[in-house]
């Protein structure tokens, strides 16, 4: 089974801090995707990379960056953290393809006091 | 216009019933679609691909109509475990690859 992993499940951090969320996939996976899900809005997608070093800005990338330095790692950076960034924070991975079914690790609850 | 819509629910059936949920996408040249479904507090899973010729595994049944660009999922016999979040998805062309597009999600309550 491909196994996606979010580094924490719970995180509370203070506004203008800099945050870093971690997502790391085992199957090889070439695709990586952040999303944020809010009540109400559903799934956003914030970045996403088809393969190392490359990104790609999602719909919502103000305020986030990300950085892919190995194929199996994917990071969402929140350079400096705001009231609005509390969300439940999904990693995502699949392979290249239409068909390819997206992959999703256990979500990161992030809170900004 | 959401590029994908699905009405949020809840739909509230008994044990037993057929509910079906539609979902509607605005990009034409959607290449590929799925259900998710979602628990409370969990991540989305996949419950099936969408494929245009239709599709059915065990209870779900999914249809995609591309001329009317929708899709649907059709549950057969509820029981109370279907009770969650199902999520519509479109895959487009994206920038190097495909990227996945989701609808908000239709609330579903199977009641005993």
């Amino acid at each position: 089974d491909v196994k996606v992993t979010q580094s924490s499940r719970y995180l509370v951090k203070r506004t203008g801090e800099k945050v870093f969320l971690e997502c790391v996939q085992d199957m090889d996976h070439e695709n990586m995707f952040w999303y944020r899900q809010d009540p109400g809005l559903g799934l956003r997608l914030i970045y996403f990379s088809y393969d190392v070093k490359m990104k790609e800005k999602g719909d919502i990338p103000e305020g986030y960056s990300v950085s892919r330095e190995k194929k199996e790692r994917f990071s969402l950076i929140l350079e400096s953290a705001s009231t609005n960034q509390t969300s439940m924070y999904l990693c995502a991975s699949s392979l290249k393809g239409r068909y390819e079914k997206l992959f999703f690790g256990s979500g990161t609850q992030l809170s900004v006091l | 216009r959401k590029e994908v819509e699905q009405d949020p629910g809840p739909f509230n059936v008994p044990e037993g019933a057929t509910v079906a949920f539609n979902c509607t996408y605005s990009n034409s040249a959607s290449q590929s679609f799925f259900w998710y479904r979602q628990d409370c507090r969990k991540e989305p899973k996949l419950l099936m691909s969408v494929y245009s010729s239709g599709n059915e595994d065990g209870r779900f049944t999914a249809q995609l109509n591309r001329a009317s660009q929708y899709i649907s999922l059709l549950i057969r016999d509820s029981k109370l475990s279907d009770s969650a979040t199902y999520l519509c998805v479109v895959n487009e062309r994206g920038s190097g690859t495909y990227k996945y597009i989701f609808g908000t999600g239709t609330r579903l309550k199977v009641l005993a």
